[in-house]
């Protein structure tokens, strides 16, 4: 059962252009969803994360946008680069579990091209 | 910097061996946990420890288990390696509270033969 859905599975994109990631979850109890980015021979760090009281929140030249009706929410990578090549995954979690564990989606891999 | 370490980073071990993955972190984080990654990248909750002494099953079933003794290290150990195990491991770490970032460190890559 797969709580957090992901798309799309493999992304190129032009250095320079905009790389767009999006996710869907089911479980109206999620209230926490960050970003993590995760490099070859690395594990994921946190990159960026939003609560479902926001639309919108940007940190640099990455943003996620959220729209709880729809149950959904994008990562926009703007004047992509090479060096952010990379896997990155959404996540989201519940307070209501007490652990605070992560459920992932699927995983994005983005090749930058130069 | 997340300061979370696991050894060893590459094992490959025959089927039927024990094994034990090390996870240690110096933050001082309650929360710990261990994740099992895919070959096709997803990462799926294992275990999970709130604190010293506690320990709980994720989402995947896993034959391996994990003690808690002490706040910095969260083991996880395979009595008995089978191919099926061979997978990526990733440990994790939190605060308790509000602050909900987990710190994940470098994962053990496991190959049983």
């Amino acid at each position: 059962q797969q709580q957090v859905k992901q798309s799309p599975q493999s992304l190129i994109v032009q250095k320079g252009g905009i790389s767009i990631i999006n996710c869907a979850y089911e479980n109206t109890a999620f209230d926490y969803f960050p970003w993590y980015q995760q490099f070859p021979g690395k594990g994921p760090a946190l990159l960026i994360a939003i609560r479902p009281d926001v639309s919108e929140k940007k940190e640099g030249r990455f943003t996620i946008s959220f729209n709880k009706s729809a149950k959904q929410f994008s990562l926009h990578i703007m004047d992509s680069q090479p060096g952010d090549s990379a896997t990155y995954f959404c996540a989201a979690s519940s307070l209501d579990t007490g652990r605070r564990a992560l459920t992932f989606g699927s995983g994005t891999r983005l090749q930058v091209q130069p | 910097e997340a300061d979370i370490y696991q050894t060893p980073r590459y094992l490959v071990i025959g089927t039927g061996k024990k094994i034990t993955l090390e996870c240690s972190q110096t933050m001082g984080h309650d929360k710990m946990y261990w994740y099992q990654q895919d070959p096709g990248m997803e990462l799926h909750l294992i275990h999970y420890s709130y604190g010293v002494n506690s320990t709980e099953k994720g989402d995947l079933s896993s034959e391996s288990t994990v003690s808690r003794i002490r706040t910095e290290h969260f083991p996880l150990t395979l009595e008995s390696a089978r191919p099926s195990h061979t997978s990526q491991y990733l440990c994790a770490s939190s605060e308790s509270g509000q602050l909900y970032e987990q710190y994940f460190g470098p994962g053990t890559r496991l190959t049983v033969t």
